[in-house]
């Protein structure tokens, strides 16, 4: 069974700062995605990586695979209240369609 | 266009009833997910339909649980003999076809069994 583990599981800062979300696995994955969840309603996917080292960056979102496929990062620079979410990662093996969900970072960015 | 849209938002039954849980997909979309929510954790993978078919039923909990997609659109997730235990955020998804193609997840139905 393939797992994702995210840290932190909470966390709360204020607005303009930065800050780094992991998302790591034993297994090695085809490619892996980030989503973004607000309360009520389904994940919005965000990005996906698919080629070990891949970092992709989104206006103020930078993503990285890691090299070997197993780990992937999220950095936020200068964080607003509207980055406020919970943050899911998702990791595809062979199926390339079955995703297995981490549990997600809960981020609260403060004004 | 519209999004994925599932009925109902919120559903209470009690214990021991049997419920329906209805997924509108992306217009079309050929492929269909349903994954289960629940409190503090990820999405978890429950069915995956590429058209008609399941193509892959796996991450049913047990018998009592049951999908259809009889015309390759509209899905229906059916639990027979609820348990307190099937309490959880019921979300759908759909994708152009499946493999590497983005998934787009309606906002779920809440399901609260008394």
């Amino acid at each position: 069974t393939q797992l994702l583990e995210q840290s932190p599981q909470f966390l709360s800062i204020q607005e303009g700062e930065n800050l780094t979300v992991y998302c790591n696995s034993s297994s090695v994955f085809s490619s892996l995605q980030w989503y973004r969840q607000e309360p009520g309603e389904g994940p919005v996917l965000l990005v996906t990586v698919v080629t070990g080292g891949e970092v992709k960056k989104l206006k103020r979102l930078t993503f990285q695979f890691g090299d070997a496929r197993k780990d992937s990062s999220l950095h936020i620079t200068a964080a607003q209240p509207g980055d406020t979410g919970l943050y899911l990662c998702a990791g595809s093996g062979g199926s390339n369609y079955k995703l297995t969900f981490g549990k997600g970072t809960l981020l609260t960015v403060n004004p | 266009g519209a999004g994925v849209s599932q009925t109902p938002s919120n559903k209470v039954t009690e214990k021991g009833k049997y419920v329906e849980l209805r997924c509108d997909p992306i217009s079309g979309h050929t492929a269909l997910y349903w994954y289960r929510q629940s409190l503090g954790q990820g999405p978890e993978f429950l069915i995956y339909f590429q058209g008609t078919g399941a193509a892959d039923d796996s991450g049913l909990p047990n018998d009592r649980f049951f999908a259809v997609r009889p015309e390759g659109s509209v899905s229906t997730l059916k639990i027979q003999r609820t348990e307190r235990g099937d309490s959880a955020v019921y979300l759908c998804a759909s994708s152009l076809t499946g493999g590497m193609y983005e998934q787009y997840f309606g906002p779920g139905t809440r399901l609260t069994v008394t």
